[in-house]
């Protein structure tokens, strides 16, 4: 069955990148996201890949895709305060409307 | 922009009540999802609807029903609430299944 793994926490001071890293299971993967939760409210959608790219480059954010690992990673650059948050992966099969599996979430905090 | 909105932000029961759950979406999506979140568990799927009056079962349904007589509409519900149910419940719509999930604020449910 297909499972995605996440680390569970991540510290970085401001001003440097953070990478949060996932693996999933599921090759048959068609798009891969980013979810960003801050505290008390919703998951916001940052960014997703199609997985049959291997980067994606939006603002400070960098998404890196190995197909072959099963390895997707999340970069900001600059990481800034309000960076901190839970950040998910998610991967999408393409498989009609089987919903989105999710890892349990990376928490960011960022130190001043 | 994409809405989805829950009908309360933070709501108590008392063990034993029924209580609903109400998601509402503006964007004409087919699927809609109830996951809730809790500490160190990520997010668990416990209904998905991928049209009106249809319904799946997802990882946790047990102790929860839902209803979806509208398409904009799906309603979660806690037949007899119970203090393991204390939790924050998140809803989510998208246009396919593997397709991007758009995310309610969540209801922080607390059962005494």
């Amino acid at each position: 069955g297909e499972d995605v793994e996440q680390s569970l926490f991540l510290s970085v001071r401001e001003g440097d990148s953070s990478v949060i890293n996932c693996t999933y299971t599921d090759s048959s993967s068609t798009y891969l996201y980013w979810y960003k939760q801050e505290p008390g409210a919703g998951l916001q959608l940052l960014t997703y890949i199609f997985s049959n790219m291997d980067m994606k480059q939006d603002q400070r954010l960098t998404v890196l895709l190995n197909k072959k690992d099963k390895h997707l990673s999340l970069r900001i650059a600059d990481t800034q305060t309000g960076d901190s948050a839970i950040y998910f992966c998610a991967e999408g099969l393409n498989s009609g409307n089987t919903p989105l599996v999710f890892g349990k979430g990376t928490r960011l905090s960022v130190i001043a | 922009d994409v809405k989805v909105t829950q009908s309360s932000r933070y709501l108590v029961k008392r063990t034993g009540e029924k209580v609903f759950l109400e998601c509402v979406q503006d964007m004409d999506h087919e699927n809609m999802f109830w996951y809730r979140q809790d500490p160190g568990l990520g997010l668990r799927l416990i209904y998905f609807s991928y049209d009106v009056k249809m319904k799946e079962k997802g990882d946790i349904p047990e102790g929860y029903s839902v209803s979806r007589e509208k398409k904009e509409r799906f309603s979660l519900i806690l037949e007899s609430a119970s203090t393991n149910q204390t939790s924050m419940y998140l809803c989510a719509s998208s246009s396919t299944g593997a397709g991007e999930q758009y995310f309610g604020p969540g209801t922080r449910l607390t059962v005494t």
